[in-house]
């Protein structure tokens, strides 16, 4: 099974708008970190942010949030007041346990920022 | 603040030959994660270097080895090249000893091509 799941290839949104990346995924660890990143067409991944298991607030980054939902095992991320700036791959990421190791990435989903 | 380095930014080589290539962490960091992104996916997690020892492997095969040095640099090197491993390889740092949240820094990947 995988364990992140995007559903979403692609996504568009209009430019000062809000818009929605979902993500699902799977683990029977109890301790675990959830990542977003943003990759644009230069290939860096950038991170945007992070949520752990035990933490009780929805994470938030300026105009990013995360809707997490545990018992749904899903940690969706929501872009507020959308720039042309945002267009790019976003990836979803899952680290089991709360420090190091392998990261889990998702396949991404590609948002477009129409003007 | 430096961020991650990574050298060369582009490669072309031919089916069995070998490859270097070369990454530094951002400052302060001292662990380096090794990542392959085939075109159209998300990254795939190759191994981890901790204290200049792997300590962790995903399921990449013996051709893929690494190296740590005393700076905390790293060097991922394919031997015996095939097209299939054509692919962006994207290192990432984070501060490995155990404090969460444990976030992995990339750089801006080397493009691996293999004719």
């Amino acid at each position: 099974a995988q364990k992140i799941t995007q559903t979403q290839p692609g996504m568009f949104v209009q430019e000062k708008e809000a818009v929605t990346l979902d993500c699902t995924y799977d683990t029977s660890d109890q301790s675990y970190g959830l990542f977003w990143y943003k990759q644009p067409s230069s290939g860096e991944m950038i991170f945007l942010i992070y949520q752990g298991s035990y933490d009780e607030q929805n994470a938030t980054e300026g105009r990013y949030s995360l809707n997490f939902q545990k018992a749904r095992k899903s940690a969706n991320l929501v872009i507020s007041a959308s720039q042309l700036g945002d267009s790019a791959m976003y990836f979803c990421a899952m680290r089991e346990g709360l420090t190091g190791n392998q990261f889990y990435f998702g396949t991404g989903t590609s948002l477009t920022v129409i003007p | 603040d430096a961020g991650v380095t990574q050298s060369p930014t582009h490669l072309i080589k031919t089916r069995g030959q070998q490859v270097t290539l070369r990454c530094s962490p951002k400052s302060g960091h001292d662990t380096v994660s090794w990542y392959q992104q085939a075109l159209g996916q998300g990254p795939q997690f190759i191994f981890q270097y901790y204290e200049e020892e792997e300590r962790q492997r995903g399921n990449f095969p013996d051709r893929f080895s690494g190296h740590q040095f005393p700076n905390y640099s790293s060097e991922l090197n394919v031997n015996a090249l095939l097209l299939g491993d054509s692919a962006l390889y994207l290192c990432a740092s984070s501060f490995g000893t155990g404090s969460s949240p444990d976030t992995q820094y990339f750089g801006p990947g080397t493009r691996l091509t293999v004719l």
